[in-house]
């Protein structure tokens, strides 16, 4: 059990550039979560995954975010002409097959996206 | 919509005090309870959970108890260890109104030697 691994664990970018994540959770488990934590907050869910099927969208999720997990293995999140506000800590978790209420879930180091 | 309320931080001890992190919540459904404690420099990770009221649960020392009169989900322990300053995050999922689990704010302890 390697745990959940996220790339890149730090990235700068400028106001306007796009960014991309990785998740690669553990490996026999079939649900995937992504989310959003600032400073001194919980994190904020932002989208989750089934297999290959993405099952729920946070508001939070405009249309600049897109996610996908084409494989059911491995997700990646994008994020197109970031802006100042989207500099948080991206967190990915995954969970194995279950009832969704009861999961425990396993989370990555996460990713921390600073734009200028 | 559902939300989780946790007492506010830094809370400081002293080696080997009584914790109470206090967690009050909001939801629609039969939620489970959750609480996640991230280390310095480590992900969060699961301390302890329980799924339905009057169960409790324990982890490390560490226990709480499902409270549905009084919607809470309060975190104690007996005597607190150096080891144990963390960021303690309490959680709920509700499958009612789609997979979504919802975090409080966090809550710092730091314990003193």
């Amino acid at each position: 059990d390697t745990g959940v691994s996220q790339n890149p664990r730090h990235k700068i970018t400028k106001r306007g550039q796009n960014v991309t994540f990785r998740c690669d959770p553990i490996s026999e488990h079939n649900r995937l979560y992504w989310y959003r934590q600032t400073l001194g907050q919980g994190p904020e869910f932002l989208t989750y995954f089934q297999n290959e099927a993405q099952l729920e969208k946070s508001r939070l999720l405009s249309d600049r975010f897109s996610a996908e997990r084409p494989k059911g293995s491995f997700s990646t999140l994008e994020i197109q002409r970031t802006e100042q506000g989207d500099s948080a800590m991206y967190l990915c978790a995954s969970s194995p097959s279950g009832q969704v209420r009861t999961d425990t879930q396993y989370f990555g180091p996460g990713t921390r996206l600073t734009v200028l | 919509g559902d939300s989780v309320t946790q007492m506010e931080g830094p809370v400081t001890l002293s080696e080997e005090a009584f914790l109470t992190i206090n967690c009050t919540y909001t939801a629609t459904g039969y939620p489970s309870l959750f609480w996640y404690v991230q280390y310095p420099g480590e992900g969060l990770q699961l301390l302890l959970k329980a799924t339905k009221a009057d169960d409790k649960g324990s982890n490390k020392g560490f226990e709480a108890t499902y409270r549905k009169e009084t919607t809470s989900f309060h975190l104690e322990k007996g005597s607190v260890q150096v080891s144990d300053s963390a960021v303690y995050f309490c959680a709920l999922s509700d499958d009612t109104g789609g997979f979504k689990t919802i975090f409080g704010a966090g809550t710092r302890l730091f314990v003193k030697a």
